[in-house]
């Protein structure tokens, strides 16, 4: 069954660093996400990216994050200089509003990475 | 104001029972999507099972089915036969209008005894 994939599963830094975190969606989605789980709280919408542009994102997603498509396959989010509180889950998700599952446009979920800022 | 409101933090369930996790919802829209997602220990987000808002049937994935009930905004997921492995989190979402945005619940942890 097709899946979306993030690596790494796991990232320590230190405060102030840059990170990326990758993700590989599923080949023929079109609509490509990012969302957020810090540890015991719900998740949260950061921004979805169709066309290779920005379609919505939320306040949290400010000038710190930025996302990119570099390539066919992968979508990357980019934190510029990490804060304690960008500690948290980051999960990869995409979909196609075109292939409908159970009626749906689903969105299929990575596995998330966990980010641990220092 | 809450989008989403999941009421119960926790719940236990004895195996092989049934078990109902209660979501309830808040939009304006007259279009809109209801999805239950689990999350297991290991963290990945699972898809389970969805209701549209012009769905006249509840919706119903195997063991999985949600009592949709409208006009309280409600969209609460029963579980039927809980198995060991059903212990998870356990994630309502609303979609609103025809966007693609997802915003979740608190969720409830569910723990099913043997």
């Amino acid at each position: 069954e097709p899946e979306v994939t993030q690596t790494p599963s796991h990232q320590v830094t230190q405060m102030g660093q840059e990170v990326i975190l990758r993700c590989v969606p599923i080949s023929n989605h079109l609509y490509f996400y990012w969302y957020r789980q810090i540890l015991g709280q719900k998740v949260e919408f950061l921004v979805s990216f169709y066309n290779n542009e920005i379609s919505e994102k939320s306040e949290i997603f400010d000038d710190q994050f930025s996302v990119e498509r570099p390539d066919g396959s992968n979508f990357t989010l980019k934190i510029r200089s990490t804060k304690l509180e960008d500690s948290a889950m980051y999960f990869c998700a995409s979909s196609d509003p075109g292939i409908l599952v159970s009626g749906a446009n689903v969105l299929t979920f990575g596995a998330g990475s966990r980010l641990t800022v220092l | 104001a809450q989008k989403i409101t999941q009421t119960q933090p926790g719940m236990f369930v004895q195996e092989k029972e049934a078990v109902t996790l209660d979501c309830t919802y808040d939009t304006s829209d007259q279009s809109y999507g209801l999805f239950w997602y689990k999350q297991p220990s290991s963290g990945e987000m699972i898809f389970l099972i969805y209701q549209g808002s012009y769905d006249e049937q509840n919706a119903t994935e195997g063991r999985y089915s949600l009592n949709f009930q409208k006009a309280r905004k409600s969209a609460n997921l029963v579980i039927s036969a809980s198995q060991l492995g059903d212990s998870a989190m356990y994630f309502c979402a609303m979609r609103e209008g025809y966007g693609n945005k997802l915003v979740f619940g608190a969720g409830t942890i569910l723990r099913v005894k043997s």
